[in-house]
């Protein structure tokens, strides 16, 4: 089965300081894609970051990145100088390539910042 | 421009009734997909479009759930006789979708909000 597992519901940080997320997957492709949505209480899934699986540099987008353990099928997300507008649910998701691009969602996980 | 627009943003049915949700993709854009997010929980897909064509539906829970795409553009998600299971936020998604570009961004909408009681 394809799945995406976030084991942390919810995390907390404070404004500034520096959070990581965590996110494994369990996929027997190999040509795959990962990213990070992230989903304010309006609710409209908004893009952070993807990685290509193919790739072995991590991905940076500002200040966000990843750390993707591709052996150990983890792809975790580092938010560094944390703001209140990143307060969010984060999914973990991973598209197969040859699959249409159906997204597979984690559970999610539920970021507060606190000032 | 625009993003992906839906509606309605909330709909609240009585059991058993049939209801419409609509998704007006980002212009262009080729791909089409509808997801299902129940509360609490990640989305999770229900079927994508490639122009007018359904390429894959195998995300629909049961026969009662029907979507179309007629003319490549505007999405209809369609429930019949709703149940309580089917309360959920649907969520739209579009995407460019050219040629290889299967990995392109996923732009999302709002999300319409199902209250079936």
């Amino acid at each position: 089965a394809q799945t995406v597992t976030q084991s942390q519901p919810e995390m907390s940080v404070q404004e500034a300081e520096t959070v990581t997320l965590s996110c494994t997957y369990d996929t027997s492709e190999s040509d795959y894609y990962l990213f990070w949505y992230k989903q304010p209480p309006s609710r409209q899934m908004i893009l952070v970051i993807r990685q290509e699986a193919y790739k072995q540099q991590n991905a940076t987008e500002n200040r966000f990145s990843v750390n993707f353990q591709k052996a150990a099928k983890s792809f975790s997300l580092k938010i560094s100088d944390s703001q209140l507008g990143d307060a969010a649910m984060y999914f973990c998701a991973y598209l197969i390539y040859n699959q249409g691009g159906k997204l597979i969602f984690g559970q999610g996980t539920e970021l507060s910042v606190k000032p | 421009g625009a993003g992906v627009s839906q509606s309605p943003r909330y709909k609240v049915a009585k059991r058993g009734q049939d209801v419409a949700l609509r998704c007006d993709p980002i212009s262009g854009h080729v791909s089409l997909f509808w997801y299902q997010q129940a509360l609490g929980q990640g989305p999770e897909f229900l079927t994508y479009f490639q122009n007018e064509a359904q390429l894959d539906k195998s995300g629909l829970p049961s026969d009662r759930f029907f979507a179309e795409r007629p003319e490549g553009s505007v999405s209809t998600l369609k429930i019949q006789r709703t149940q309580q299971e089917d309360s959920a936020v649907y969520l739209c998604a579009s995407s460019l979708g050219l040629a290889g570009g299967l990995v392109d961004e996923q732009y999302f909408g709002p999300g319409t909000r199902l209250t079936v009681t």
